[in-house]
């Protein structure tokens, strides 16, 4: 079957570094994405992994072990404009992403 | 630009009614999905395509059918709507190919009635 936990929310200062962790159970693995979604707008990509490693892109990076069924997204610097749900999405065969119900970022000043 | 397009963006309907929502995508992707979000519960897969004539089922798919007769297009249909499917609708698109990243559509928010 599909499990995907990750955090409800986290709060953080601005300028912070936070992790958002996600474990997974999926039929069937294809790699791991992570999506941004602000609030009313469409999800947007943020990283993939598909090896077990760390992958970094400016101030996100992406984590995954595949052997325990776990990745986190790092945000470095953190701003305002971070404030968003991260959605954790590991892929399927076929291309079929499943999602967790999301970890809602709040930033404070 | 390539881009991906839902319409309407948002639509209230009474219980009953068949509700067709529309998707529409440039990017010449072979795989298109639909998705709902509901809070507490993320996206749920409802139906995908992996081309031309190409349907298949998702997790949540009861009440809910899609066709696909072009690469563009992959309309949702709600056969007779309910308060249940009351919801926020996604589409997106990928390309071909294993850990291809899925494109989405700014939805739509239905509202049953």
């Amino acid at each position: 079957g599909q499990n995907i936990d990750q955090p409800t929310e986290m709060t953080a200062t601005e300028g912070a570094i936070v992790q958002i962790n996600c474990t997974y159970q999926t039929s069937g693995f294809n790699g791991l994405f992570w999506y941004q979604q602000h609030a009313g707008e469409a999800p947007t990509f943020l990283s993939y992994n598909v090896l077990d490693g760390l992958e970094e892109k400016g101030r996100f990076s992406s984590f995954l072990s595949r052997s325990k069924g776990y990745s986190y997204l790092l945000l470095k610097e953190l701003q305002m404009k971070d404030s968003a749900s991260y959605l954790c999405a590991p892929m399927e065969y076929g291309n079929k992403l499943v999602f967790g119900a999301g970890t809602i970022l709040r930033v404070k000043s | 630009d390539a881009e991906i397009t839902q319409s309407p963006r948002h639509k209230i309907t009474e219980t009953g009614r068949q509700v067709t929502l529309a998707c529409h995508q440039t990017w010449n992707h072979n795989n298109m999905f639909w998705y709902r979000q509901d809070l507490g519960h993320g996206l749920r897969l409802i139906h995908y395509s992996y081309g031309v004539q190409d349907t298949n089922k998702g997790e949540v798919s009861d009440g809910y059918s899609v066709s696909r007769s072009n690469t563009e297009d992959l309309p949702l249909t709600l056969e007779s709507a309910a308060s249940s499917q009351t919801s926020v609708y996604f589409c997106a698109s990928s390309e071909s190919g294993g850990g291809t990243e899925a494109f989405f559509g700014q939805g739509t928010r239905l509202t049953v009635v």
